[in-house]
């Protein structure tokens, strides 16, 4: 266990819908990063948060947006979802965000739009 | 940015051979490279991690080697077992990222 938790495991919605992927990070992480795993694409970076500032910014759709909370938990939300957008998607979190740090990962969130 | 290649995509070994798998990166300023193991429907797992100024690490039965100059890095498993069997992603973090580009991971299969 990594300590790092997502909520939900699974979702299954149709195309057009729009979704909440939550995640928690490991106690005393203050960065959080997002990525999609898709059998074509692999694993794929797409936004970091640090201490509730955006820090970077990879291959994310512009319908999908993310943010931290003063708590540190994120969520990343996808709109008017496409049946490619089916993946498995993962948070991972480090202690500072920094260059050269560890990233410990989530159990992820397995998403399948019908 | 940053380009992983990563290979072989397949690996089958005996139980109690050796398994090495290879990776290249573009980004000459890459300074942190991990290796996660990801069995089936879970979640990626940090098995080990080397950084530029050393050229080997070892972890009992895994090792990893970074070779700055030709710009690849390996993961060296011995004595294998069945329960190394799992998809493995060599990573990298380029300059100016603090993410990870991924390379696009290693089916191993350790035959009992």
């Amino acid at each position: 266990d990594s300590g790092v938790t997502q909520t939900p495991k699974h979702l299954i919605t149709a195309t057009g819908q729009r979704v909440t992927l939550r995640c928690s990070p490991r106690s005393g992480d203050l960065s959080v990063y997002w990525y999609q795993q898709s059998l074509d694409q692999g694993l794929q970076f797409l936004i970091q948060y640090y201490n509730g500032e955006e820090r970077a910014k990879g291959n994310i759709l512009e319908r999908f947006s993310a943010q931290q909370f003063p708590d540190l938990h994120s969520e990343l939300n996808l709109s008017s979802l496409e049946l490619g957008d089916s993946a498995l998607y993962f948070c991972a979190s480090s202690t500072s965000g920094t260059r050269g740090e560890t990233q410990y990962f989530g159990p992820g969130t397995r998403l399948l739009v019908l | 940015g940053e380009n992983v290649e990563q290979h072989p995509s397949t690996l089958s070994v005996q139980e109690g051979d050796s398994a090495v798998i290879k990776c290249t990166y573009s980004d000459s300023a890459s300074n942190y490279f991990p290796w996660y193991k990801q069995e089936l429907g879970k979640r990626p797992q940090l098995i080990i991690d080397i950084r530029s100024n050393v050229g080997e690490k070892k972890d009992q039965r895994i090792a990893v080697t970074l070779n700055k100059t030709a710009k690849h890095f390996s993961l060296h498993i011995t004595e294998t077992q069945p329960e190394d069997s799992a998809v493995y992603f060599c990573a990298a973090n380029p300059t100016g990222a603090n993410n990870l580009f991924f390379g696009t991971g290693t089916r191993l299969t350790v035959i009992p």
